[in-house]
């Protein structure tokens, strides 16, 4: 089945400064990719996603790269402020199949 | 609409008692999940609703731990003769069957004591 590894498992960036997240996954045919912002104590969301027929899409401050050869993805963020300190999971999954994650990143924005 | 809605909140219970959590999806979403998160952990995969197939409950972490999804929406989580090593948030997700994107709920936040 599908794995997905993410690294780093932590990151901590000065604010203003760019951070970059990334994923790598096993199963060439997964064609869809999110990822998720944790919230101290709260729920995991979607911030962005991105599909197998595109290879970047970008949302304000974030972005999404995704390389079908190499299978991997990346998780962009510019312009870093302190609300950016979170979790951040990346997923994969196919079709009706089911959303596999990564491990997680912690990330620290430094004042 | 509503999103997803788990029940209870909270839940402290003794060592050796049996729970249940149950999670409301949001209508229509014929993919439910389940996950268990420790405390500043991942999102450890527990077992995936898909329409009426089979569930996949390759991440069920024993036979204490059980799970389904009555008519194809609620759905309850049992965890049978809990132990201290279960306390966690317990979330629950769903999604379209080929959209992808996958809400999730508040969680339940179980203590085992």
């Amino acid at each position: 089945g599908e794995n997905v590894e993410q690294h780093p498992s932590t990151l901590s960036v000065q604010e203003g400064d760019s951070a970059v997240i990334k994923c790598t996954y096993s199963d060439s045919a997964s064609n869809y990719f999110p990822w998720y912002k944790q919230e101290l104590g709260k729920r995991p969301q979607l911030i962005i996603d991105i599909r197998s027929n595109v290879g970047e899409k970008k949302d304000q401050r974030i972005a999404v790269t995704l390389n079908k050869t190499a299978k991997h993805f990346s998780l962009h963020i510019t312009e870093t402020q302190p609300e950016d300190s979170a979790v951040y999971f990346c997923a994969a999954s196919k079709g009706a199949q089911k959303l596999v994650f990564g491990q997680g990143t912690r990330l620290t924005i430094n004042p | 609409g509503a999103g997803v809605s788990q029940s209870p909140s909270n839940k402290v219970t003794e060592k050796g008692k049996d729970v249940e959590l149950r999670c409301d999806p949001i209508s229509g979403h014929t993919a439910l999940y389940w996950y268990r998160q420790s405390l500043g952990q991942g999102l450890e995969f527990l077992i995936y609703f898909q329409g009426n197939s089979a569930p996949d409950k390759s991440g069920l972490p024993s036979d204490r731990f059980s799970a389904e999804r009555t008519g194809g929406s609620v759905s309850t989580l049992t965890i049978q003769r809990t132990q201290q090593e279960d306390s966690a948030v317990y979330l629950c997700a769903s999604s379209f069957r080929d959209r992808g994107e996958a809400f999730f709920g508040q969680g339940t936040r179980l203590t085992v004591v």
